[in-house]
Protein backbone atom coordinates (compact mmCIF):
# COMPACT_ATOMS: atom_id res chain seq x y z
CA UNK A 1 0.00 0.00 0.00
CA UNK A 2 1.27 3.77 -0.76
CA UNK A 3 2.59 5.51 2.36
CA UNK A 4 1.99 9.46 2.09
CA UNK A 5 4.00 11.58 4.05
CA UNK A 6 3.53 15.02 5.29
CA UNK A 7 6.54 15.96 7.82
CA UNK A 8 4.60 19.36 8.96
CA UNK A 9 2.29 18.66 11.32
CA UNK A 10 1.86 22.69 12.11
CA UNK A 11 3.09 25.30 10.31
CA UNK A 12 2.73 29.26 11.10
CA UNK A 13 3.70 31.91 8.72
CA UNK A 14 3.08 35.49 8.66
CA UNK A 15 0.54 37.09 6.65
CA UNK A 16 1.50 38.10 3.10
CA UNK A 17 5.07 35.51 3.29
CA UNK A 18 5.33 32.33 1.46
CA UNK A 19 4.74 29.12 2.66
CA UNK A 20 5.74 25.60 1.36
CA UNK A 21 3.65 22.45 2.49
CA UNK A 22 5.87 19.22 2.17
CA UNK A 23 4.56 15.76 0.51
CA UNK A 24 6.46 12.90 -0.05
CA UNK A 25 4.91 9.58 -1.48
CA UNK A 26 6.20 6.19 -1.19
CA UNK A 27 5.33 4.20 -4.62
CA UNK A 28 7.75 3.46 -7.48
CA UNK A 29 4.65 2.96 -9.98
CA UNK A 30 2.94 5.82 -11.72
CA UNK A 31 0.70 8.13 -9.57
CA UNK A 32 -2.02 10.76 -9.49
CA UNK A 33 -0.89 13.43 -6.92
CA UNK A 34 -3.30 16.01 -5.43
CA UNK A 35 -4.07 18.46 -2.08
CA UNK A 36 -6.89 18.93 -0.82
CA UNK A 37 -7.62 22.16 1.75
CA UNK A 38 -9.68 22.17 4.89
CA UNK A 39 -11.40 24.82 6.24
CA UNK A 40 -13.13 24.79 9.41
CA UNK A 41 -15.99 22.57 10.46
CA UNK A 42 -15.98 21.70 6.05
CA UNK A 43 -15.58 18.89 4.08
CA UNK A 44 -12.10 19.00 1.82
CA UNK A 45 -12.11 20.65 -1.56
CA UNK A 46 -9.19 20.37 -4.33
CA UNK A 47 -6.55 22.76 -4.48
CA UNK A 48 -5.10 21.02 -7.46
CA UNK A 49 -4.12 17.82 -9.45
CA UNK A 50 -1.01 16.30 -11.23
CA UNK A 51 -2.32 13.64 -13.28
CA UNK A 52 0.51 14.27 -16.42
CA UNK A 53 2.83 16.56 -18.54
CA UNK A 54 3.97 19.88 -16.84
CA UNK A 55 5.60 18.94 -13.42
CA UNK A 56 4.15 22.43 -12.24
CA UNK A 57 0.59 22.63 -11.21
CA UNK A 58 -1.56 25.71 -10.88
CA UNK A 59 -4.62 25.39 -9.05
CA UNK A 60 -7.08 27.90 -6.76
CA UNK A 61 -6.42 30.46 -4.12
CA UNK A 62 -2.68 31.56 -5.66
CA UNK A 63 -1.41 28.01 -4.97
CA UNK A 64 0.94 25.86 -7.70
CA UNK A 65 2.43 22.25 -6.85
CA UNK A 66 5.51 20.58 -8.47
CA UNK A 67 5.95 16.96 -8.70
CA UNK A 68 9.37 15.62 -8.33
CA UNK A 69 9.62 11.73 -9.63
CA UNK A 70 13.43 11.21 -8.27
CA UNK A 71 12.61 12.85 -5.09
CA UNK A 72 8.79 11.62 -4.46
CA UNK A 73 7.84 14.68 -3.53
CA UNK A 74 4.50 17.31 -4.36
CA UNK A 75 5.34 20.21 -2.29
CA UNK A 76 2.42 22.86 -2.10
CA UNK A 77 3.63 26.78 -2.17
CA UNK A 78 2.28 30.07 -2.19
CA UNK A 79 4.36 33.17 -2.88
CA UNK A 80 2.19 35.28 -0.46
CA UNK A 81 -0.10 33.73 2.05
CA UNK A 82 -3.55 35.26 3.76
CA UNK A 83 -5.36 35.66 6.42
CA UNK A 84 -8.20 33.56 4.96
CA UNK A 85 -5.38 30.52 3.75
CA UNK A 86 -5.94 29.33 7.18
CA UNK A 87 -6.49 25.60 6.82
CA UNK A 88 -6.18 21.99 7.05
CA UNK A 89 -3.91 20.70 3.87
CA UNK A 90 -4.42 17.60 2.93
CA UNK A 91 -1.74 15.18 -0.09
CA UNK A 92 -3.43 12.16 -1.48
CA UNK A 93 -2.06 10.18 -3.84
CA UNK A 94 -4.02 7.31 -6.23
CA UNK A 95 -2.04 4.53 -8.27
CA UNK A 96 -2.41 4.71 -12.17
CA UNK A 97 -4.60 0.95 -12.48
CA UNK A 98 -5.35 1.11 -9.34
CA UNK A 99 -9.29 2.10 -9.30
CA UNK A 100 -10.44 5.53 -7.12
CA UNK A 101 -7.88 4.00 -3.91
CA UNK A 102 -6.99 7.05 -2.42
CA UNK A 103 -3.91 7.35 -0.09
CA UNK A 104 -4.00 10.39 2.25
CA UNK A 105 -1.23 12.00 4.30
CA UNK A 106 -2.14 13.15 8.18
CA UNK A 107 -1.99 16.85 6.65
CA UNK A 108 -0.47 19.79 8.09
CA UNK A 109 -2.04 22.68 9.62
CA UNK A 110 -1.12 25.78 8.28
CA UNK A 111 -2.15 28.91 10.30
CA UNK A 112 -1.52 32.83 9.21
CA UNK A 113 -0.40 35.16 11.45
CA UNK A 114 -1.48 38.95 11.38
CA UNK B 1 -26.94 21.46 -7.34
CA UNK B 2 -26.49 20.45 -3.51
CA UNK B 3 -23.79 18.21 -4.12
CA UNK B 4 -22.66 16.38 -1.32
CA UNK B 5 -24.82 16.05 1.43
CA UNK B 6 -24.49 14.32 4.96
CA UNK B 7 -26.71 13.95 7.80
CA UNK B 8 -26.68 14.59 11.09
CA UNK B 9 -23.97 16.71 11.65
CA UNK B 10 -23.46 15.77 15.43
CA UNK B 11 -24.62 12.80 16.91
CA UNK B 12 -23.91 11.46 20.80
CA UNK B 13 -24.21 7.44 21.25
CA UNK B 14 -23.83 5.30 23.61
CA UNK B 15 -21.72 1.89 23.72
CA UNK B 16 -23.57 -1.02 21.71
CA UNK B 17 -26.23 1.55 20.13
CA UNK B 18 -26.47 1.70 16.75
CA UNK B 19 -27.13 3.98 14.28
CA UNK B 20 -27.07 5.25 10.12
CA UNK B 21 -25.04 8.28 9.03
CA UNK B 22 -26.71 9.19 5.62
CA UNK B 23 -25.13 10.46 2.21
CA UNK B 24 -26.88 11.81 -1.04
CA UNK B 25 -24.99 13.23 -4.12
CA UNK B 26 -26.97 15.01 -6.87
CA UNK B 27 -24.08 14.82 -9.20
CA UNK B 28 -25.24 11.32 -10.56
CA UNK B 29 -21.61 10.16 -9.92
CA UNK B 30 -20.55 6.61 -9.91
CA UNK B 31 -18.26 6.26 -6.95
CA UNK B 32 -19.05 7.12 -3.52
CA UNK B 33 -16.96 6.54 -0.42
CA UNK B 34 -16.80 6.59 3.33
CA UNK B 35 -13.65 8.41 5.25
CA UNK B 36 -13.46 8.76 8.64
CA UNK B 37 -10.53 11.57 10.53
CA UNK B 38 -9.01 10.97 13.31
CA UNK B 39 -6.55 13.24 14.62
CA UNK B 40 -2.74 12.66 12.93
CA UNK B 41 -4.37 9.96 11.15
CA UNK B 42 -5.72 11.69 8.07
CA UNK B 43 -8.65 9.80 6.34
CA UNK B 44 -8.68 6.61 6.28
CA UNK B 45 -10.70 4.98 3.55
CA UNK B 46 -14.49 2.53 5.51
CA UNK B 47 -16.38 1.56 2.01
CA UNK B 48 -16.74 2.35 -1.41
CA UNK B 49 -19.26 1.55 -3.76
CA UNK B 50 -18.35 2.07 -7.78
CA UNK B 51 -22.37 1.67 -8.90
CA UNK B 52 -25.63 0.86 -6.81
CA UNK B 53 -25.67 -2.21 -5.70
CA UNK B 54 -21.64 -2.72 -5.73
CA UNK B 55 -19.96 -2.22 -2.61
CA UNK B 56 -16.14 -2.82 -1.15
CA UNK B 57 -14.01 -2.50 1.91
CA UNK B 58 -11.65 -0.18 2.51
CA UNK B 59 -8.84 0.30 5.05
CA UNK B 60 -11.04 0.71 7.98
CA UNK B 61 -14.53 -1.43 7.27
CA UNK B 62 -14.72 -3.58 11.00
CA UNK B 63 -17.97 -2.14 12.77
CA UNK B 64 -19.21 -0.78 9.60
CA UNK B 65 -21.91 -1.87 6.93
CA UNK B 66 -23.38 -0.20 3.64
CA UNK B 67 -25.48 -0.77 0.72
CA UNK B 68 -26.15 1.42 -2.55
CA UNK B 69 -29.72 0.61 -3.61
CA UNK B 70 -29.31 3.90 -5.77
CA UNK B 71 -26.79 6.06 -7.61
CA UNK B 72 -27.89 9.15 -5.27
CA UNK B 73 -27.55 7.50 -1.81
CA UNK B 74 -24.75 5.91 -0.05
CA UNK B 75 -26.11 5.26 4.28
CA UNK B 76 -23.07 4.11 6.31
CA UNK B 77 -24.10 1.52 9.03
CA UNK B 78 -22.68 1.71 12.74
CA UNK B 79 -23.67 -2.14 13.73
CA UNK B 80 -22.90 -1.44 18.12
CA UNK B 81 -21.07 1.55 18.06
CA UNK B 82 -18.20 1.69 20.46
CA UNK B 83 -15.52 4.29 21.62
CA UNK B 84 -13.14 3.81 19.08
CA UNK B 85 -15.47 4.65 15.99
CA UNK B 86 -15.86 8.35 18.08
CA UNK B 87 -14.64 10.30 14.76
CA UNK B 88 -15.36 12.76 12.00
CA UNK B 89 -16.78 10.68 9.12
CA UNK B 90 -16.86 12.09 5.93
CA UNK B 91 -18.85 10.98 2.66
CA UNK B 92 -17.20 11.47 -0.77
CA UNK B 93 -18.03 10.93 -4.59
CA UNK B 94 -16.48 11.24 -8.08
CA UNK B 95 -17.62 11.04 -11.55
CA UNK B 96 -16.11 7.26 -12.10
CA UNK B 97 -13.54 4.76 -10.23
CA UNK B 98 -10.78 6.55 -11.66
CA UNK B 99 -7.87 7.72 -9.43
CA UNK B 100 -7.82 11.06 -11.95
CA UNK B 101 -10.87 12.03 -10.79
CA UNK B 102 -11.26 14.89 -8.41
CA UNK B 103 -13.11 13.69 -4.77
CA UNK B 104 -16.13 15.73 -3.53
CA UNK B 105 -17.04 15.68 -0.12
CA UNK B 106 -19.82 15.95 2.25
CA UNK B 107 -19.37 18.51 5.01
CA UNK B 108 -19.15 15.78 7.21
CA UNK B 109 -20.74 14.04 10.28
CA UNK B 110 -18.96 14.42 13.65
CA UNK B 111 -20.06 11.08 15.97
CA UNK B 112 -19.18 11.00 19.80
CA UNK B 113 -19.20 7.32 21.10
CA UNK B 114 -19.58 7.23 24.76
Amino acid sequence: AQSVTQLDSQVPVFEEAPVELRCNYSSSVSVYLFWYVQYPNQGLQLLLKYLSGSTLVKGINGFEAEFNKSQTSFHLRKPSVHISDTAEYFCAVSEAGGGNQFYFGTGTSLTVIP
Amino acid sequence: NAGVTQTPKFQVLKTGQSMTLQCAQDMNHEYMSWYRQDPGMGLRLIHYSVGAGITDQGEVPNGYNVSRSTTEDFPLRLLSAAPSQTSVYFCASSPRDRGTETQYFGPGTRLLVL
